[in-house]
């Protein structure tokens, strides 16, 4: 009953460095989004994709790239990474319209 | 320019009393919203949801009402539970939108014993 899961739960960068945030579903969904959550903000939208294959922009793309390349996976690249990227990432799938999105539970990223 | 505020960042409520949680939205086409909770450590969870041809809509403990005319909805849970201290989160999407979810801030909300 694994649901949402993501890897890696923490991780630590030096600015510049890059790395994978990656997620995987076990409920054949074809919506698959990434956030990410600042402290007295809600999720903001970084990518999204609506199916194997594809992917869209969210509201705050900039510095994040994005492949679906299997249905059941979802990955957040950052190629070279700022303090500003510094925050909690959630991923979420979804089945179908108005249904609601399930979380996994999220990668606590810091740059330093 | 935020458009879906949740004003009060935190709540305290006594244990049995009713909990009454309250978003702002501010664009017209938001046709569906959700409520999430959110404990520590871990990912928000479906709470509720409401069609915006609803008004009302109630799961157990849980009642979302929304109010189209003034943009606002509201989550009520009576009794509250310990358990339900937790940051609860209001969404909203649009058909037009492709249905992403637009985030408020949360509030937190305490239930004393």
């Amino acid at each position: 009953n694994a649901g949402v899961t993501q890897t890696p739960k923490f991780r630590v960068l030096k600015t510049g460095q890059s790395m994978t945030l990656l997620c995987a579903q076990d409920m054949n969904h074809e919506y698959m989004y990434w956030y990410r959550q600042d402290p007295g903000m809600g999720l903001r939208l970084i990518h999204y994709s609506v199916g194997e294959g594809t992917t869209a922009k969210g509201e705050v793309p900039d510095g994040y790239n994005v492949s679906r390349l299997k249905k059941q996976n979802f990955l957040l690249g950052l190629e070279s990474a700022a303090p500003s990227q510094t925050s909690v990432y959630f991923c979420a799938s979804r089945g179908g319209v108005n249904q609601p999105q399930h979380f996994g539970d999220g990668t606590r990223l810091s740059i330093l | 320019d935020q458009q879906v505020k949740q004003n009060s960042p935190s709540l305290s409520v006594q244990e049995g009393r009713i909990s009454i949680l309250n978003c702002d939205y501010t664009n017209s086409m938001f046709d569906y919203f959700l409520w999430y909770k959110k404990y520590p450590a871990e990912g928000p969870t479906f709470l509720i949801s409401i069609s915006s041809i609803k008004d009302k809509n109630e799961d157990g403990r849980f009642t979302v009402f929304l109010n189209k005319s003034a943009k606002h909805l509201s989550l009520h849970i009576v009794p509250s539970q310990p358990g339900d201290s937790a940051v609860y989160f209001c969404a909203a999407s649009a058909l037009d939108s492709n249905y992403q979810l637009i985030w408020g801030a949360g509030t937190k909300l305490i239930i004393k014993p």
